[in-house]
């Protein structure tokens, strides 16, 4: 069964640093891209970045660029995501999913669906 | 980047009745959409993918239709594991983008 599963719930105080992690098993986790994606209350889902694990390709959303590192380490199937400095609008359920991106048979990257879905990490930033 | 909008943001129905959830695109996603159910205290789990197949395991009253920029997610009888929230997202352009969501709620 393929599956991902993430650290759990993080509280933590505004300017502090943090880093949240995502196990992949039952597949090889180096050949699939790994997504994030932010889920504010009241709000909807919001795609953070994108790693292949395999050779730790990233890519961005403009949105999260410079807010957020992702990386990865496929030795032990999990990737991550960190903050140096956290703020109080960093509070959200953060989702990591296999997928996201692949290169067609031109050698173009497109993006592409999620699945499965990691259980998701709570974070909390508050003074 | 590609607005999704979905309608209505809430839908209230009975058991038994069909569902029919809306997403509009910005601009031409051509069938590249995606479309997520999420439960409370859930990960969003795919339904369906490049707009109208179904993922592994995903019940066939679960359909999806459309192109371009109108899309449809139906359920033709509803369960009551059916409630829940559901996300549109396009896969055609970077970056990617979901739309708000729609509450489909017990009525």
């Amino acid at each position: 069964e393929v599956q991902l599963v993430q650290s759990g719930a993080a509280v933590k105080k505004p300017g502090e640093s943090l880093k949240i992690s995502c196990k992949g098993s039952g597949y090889s986790f180096s050949s699939y891209w790994i997504g994030w994606v932010r889920l504010m209350p009241g709000k909807g889902l919001e795609w953070m970045g994108i790693i292949y694990p395999g050779d730790s390709d990233t890519r961005y959303s403009p949105s999260f660029q410079g807010q957020v590192t992702i990386s990865a380490d496929k030795s032990i199937n999990t990737a991550y995501l960190q903050w140096s400095s956290l703020k109080a609008s960093d509070t959200a359920m953060y989702y990591c999913a296999r997928g996201g991106g692949y290169h067609d048979s031109s050698g173009y990257f497109q993006p592409d669906w999620f699945d499965p879905w990691g259980q998701g990490t709570l974070v909390t930033v508050s003074s | 980047d590609i607005v999704l909008t979905q309608s209505p943001a809430t839908l209230s129905l009975s058991p038994g009745e069909r569902a029919t959830l809306s997403c509009r695109a910005s601009q031409s996603v051509s069938g590249y959409l995606a479309w997520y159910q999420q439960k409370p205290g859930q990960a969003p789990r795919l339904l369906i993918y490049d707009a109208s197949n179904r993922a592994t395991g995903i019940p066939a009253r679960f359909s999806g239709s459309g192109s371009g920029t109108d899309f449809t997610l139906t359920i033709s009888s509803l369960e009551p594991e059916d409630f829940a929230v559901y996300y549109c997202q396009q896969h055609t352009n970077w970056p990617i983008t979901f739309g708000q969501g729609t509450r489909l709620e017990i009525k």
